[in-house]
């Protein structure tokens, strides 16, 4: 299984932007980058995926380089809600994988009123 | 549309007992994944069910279990419980075939907080 490397910890002020980082230099050609994350006392939740284009949706933007080795969850505006884990997820277009999730460490991230 | 649904949100048992948890997951969704996490060791994945079938088995002792009905609820049980099965167990359940899931979302529960004293 690809691996993912994230920090362990970022710290960011309300109101601002924040970019988290996750390097995947293994990265097979038809893996998609996903990233869920875990709020304080609940089950992990969907943010955003993407194959190999920028993506947009409502909670969060996914920048993926060109040479697909590291992806950036961008939050546009951190909010005290968006304190929590962080996880980049790679999934792999293998028959058996179905809905199996390997999870990292992830990137705890905190937020300054 | 109703979210994945784990019982109990809460157990406490003794070493040596057995326990059984339960997901229900969203309708429609047929595969549900269960996940142990831990502080020392994260999120690890237990294993898959589709369609009534275990498809997928994480790195955990015979101990532990899983069935899935017909309507897609799924049980896991741990047998001779252990101190180090203190945990919360998630269960995450996803839309799609067998083959199309790796691009479609998991939708996880809340948890079920075991305790074994």
């Amino acid at each position: 299984d690809a691996k993912t490397t994230q920090p362990n910890s970022m710290e960011s002020n309300e109101e601002e932007p924040v970019h988290l980082p996750c390097n995947h230099s293994t990265i097979s050609g038809t893996d998609y980058i996903h990233w869920y994350r875990q709020l304080p006392s609940q089950g992990p939740e969907y943010v955003i995926h993407g194959l190999t284009s920028n993506v947009n949706n409502r909670m969060a933007s996914l920048a993926i380089a060109e040479d697909r080795k590291s992806s950036t969850l961008i939050l546009h505006r951190a909010t005290l809600r968006d304190a929590a884990v962080y996880y980049c997820i790679l999934r792999g277009m293998i028959y058996n994988q179905g809905g199996k999730l390997i999870f990292g460490q992830g990137t705890e991230l905190s937020v300054k009123p | 549309k109703a979210g994945v649904t784990q019982t109990p949100r809460y157990l406490i048992k003794t070493r040596g007992q057995q326990v059984t948890l339960s997901c229900s997951p969203i309708s429609g969704h047929r595969s549900v994944s269960w996940y142990q996490q831990t502080p020392g060791q994260g999120l690890q994945f237990l294993f898959e069910y589709f369609s009534e079938t275990q498809r997928n088995k994480g790195n955990f002792p015979g101990r532990f279990s899983g069935r899935q009905f017909s309507n897609s609820r799924s049980e896991m049980n741990v047998s001779t419980l252990e101190l180090g099965d203190s945990a919360l167990y998630l269960c995450a359940t996803r839309g799609g075939g067998r083959f199309l899931g790796v691009n479609t979302e998991a939708f996880f529960g809340q948890g079920t907080r075991l305790t074994v004293v």
